[in-house]
């Protein structure tokens, strides 16, 4: 299996909601990362997990609290977004250790803040 | 700091002609380059990867790469392009981060569009 998969495909919600977004990997990657995408612009690296511990936080605000319950699974909480915030969220994740291991990107969950 | 620069934001090119998107970087230490390409609405795919070793590299989708150290460039290249590959492509470096970990940095992304 070397696919990442990201639930849910599209989001849409108000600046009081909590929500979450979910990756998950079963290539046996002990990195994982969230990356935040404009429209025609490069992603943006959020948060870099590490053997389950975060190690890089991009200096993203605090409603943005990453998550990884396990090896596969890595997990976005959202709360008390802005209209801005709204952008494609990118799970990827590799062989961690190494500078030549490439990213093995998901879909993308499209949010949208109203 | 690491960069990484793609010069033109678009590129244009007839279908069965061979084309080029250009990329130059800025790392220290040795470089670790890669391009990765996104459909609408998806992630992005892994191309191919320049680690060590031959300067031309080869990668999916009949797609290669040009290392060029002295230039400082890492140039995507196809023979012969299709409809179907027109897309989004970009150009990574991977270095260390601040933190002492490794960290991507993406081009600005360069679209291209094979004209039938």
């Amino acid at each position: 299996d070397t696919e990442v998969t990201q639930t849910p495909k599209h989001l849409v919600m108000g600046m009081t909601n909590k929500k979450s977004l979910k990756c998950e990997q079963h290539m046996g990657h002990r990195a994982m990362y969230w990356y935040k995408q404009k429209a025609k612009k490069p992603p943006e690296l959020m948060f870099v997990y590490s053997y389950e511990k975060l190690s890089i936080n991009e200096s993203v605000p605090s409603r943005f609290s990453p998550e990884c319950p396990n090896s596969s699974l890595l997990n976005l909480h959202l709360h008390a977004l802005q209209p801005e915030d709204s952008a494609l969220y990118l799970c990827a994740s590799s062989h961690p250790g190494s500078s030549y291991n490439e990213q093995f990107f998901g879909p993308g969950t499209r949010l949208t803040v109203l | 700091a690491q960069s990484v620069a793609q010069p033109e934001d678009q590129v244009n090119v007839a279908e069965g002609n061979p084309l080029t998107v250009k990329c130059t970087y800025s790392v220290s230490g040795n470089p670790y380059l890669f391009w990765y390409v996104q459909y609408p609405n998806r992630g992005l795919q892994f191309l191919l990867k320049y680690i060590t070793g031959d300067n031309l590299v080869k990668g999916s989708y009949g797609f290669e790469a040009e290392f060029n150290k002295s230039q400082t460039s890492f140039h995507l290249k196809k023979p012969s392009a299709l409809v179907s590959d027109s897309a989004l492509y970009f150009c990574a470096v991977r270095g260390l981060h601040s933190g002492g970990y490794q960290k991507v940095t993406f081009g600005t992304g360069t679209k291209l569009q094979v004209i039938p």
